[in-house]
């Protein structure tokens, strides 16, 4: 079963716009994980947050965890076109295995 | 630094026949994990192996099975097809057991159930 649940499903924006993406989850966790897909090809990891961390950066990526709230979001500053795929977010627990939530759809008009 | 690296890219196969899938992890990795995306399901834990043991499974039926070579690449076998079987398969590798953390993914395998 999908531990994550990723809010919204969809998110249409302009370029230079910032978009934010929401992950919810069920049980504890060792790390949380975010990764980029486009077009049904392999998944690309973009940060990887602790359970004893709050906010990681990446260049234009912020991540923040709240673990009393069981939640995540990633941010995505002054969006590109390129930035256009679907993002998921993973939970990682003691078991090796990653835990998928649906994933955000994320359109990027030029 | 190559990347991990999966093969058939594409695989066409008719229900009842088996399908084996390949991955080479990163140089280095001693982990190899196996996830299946299939339509409207999302992507689901298949496999985890490391050392040449199998970890963690997922909720699979038997007949997905695979293994792990002593350069730990792996091999994903799915035996008895079934339509449903139709889906996008990657895999990914990390460091081991002991600095589980980031798990980097190959671009798949899409295999296709006739």
């Amino acid at each position: 079963s999908q531990q994550g649940e990723e809010d919204p499903q969809a998110l249409s924006i302009q370029e230079g716009e910032n978009a934010t993406m929401n992950c919810s989850y069920k049980t504890s966790i060792n790390n949380l994980q975010w990764y980029r897909q486009n077009s049904g090809r392999g998944l690309v990891h973009l940060i990887l947050i602790r359970s004893n961390e709050r906010e990681k950066h990446s260049g234009r990526l912020r991540v923040t965890l709240d673990t009393s709230k069981k939640s995540s979001s990633l941010l995505i500053t002054a969006s590109r076109a390129a930035d256009t795929a679907s993002y998921f977010c993973a939970t990682e627990s003691n078991t090796g295995k990653l835990i998928f939530g649906q994933g955000t759809t994320l359109q990027v008009k030029p | 630094e190559a990347g991990v690296t999966q093969s058939p890219t594409h695989l066409i196969k008719t229900r009842g026949q088996q399908a084996t899938l390949r991955c080479s992890p990163i140089s280095g990795h001693t982990s190899v994990y196996w996830y299946q995306q299939a339509l409207g399901l999302g992507l689901q834990f298949l496999l985890w192996y490391d050392e040449g043991e199998e970890r963690n499974r997922g909720n699979f039926p038997p007949r997905f099975s695979g293994r792990q070579f002593p350069n730990y690449s792996s091999e994903l076998n799915v035996n008895a097809l079934e339509l449903e079987d139709s889906a996008l398969y990657l895999c990914a590798s990390s460091l081991g057991q002991v600095a589980r953390g980031t798990q980097y993914f190959g671009p798949g395998t899409r295999l296709l159930v006739l």
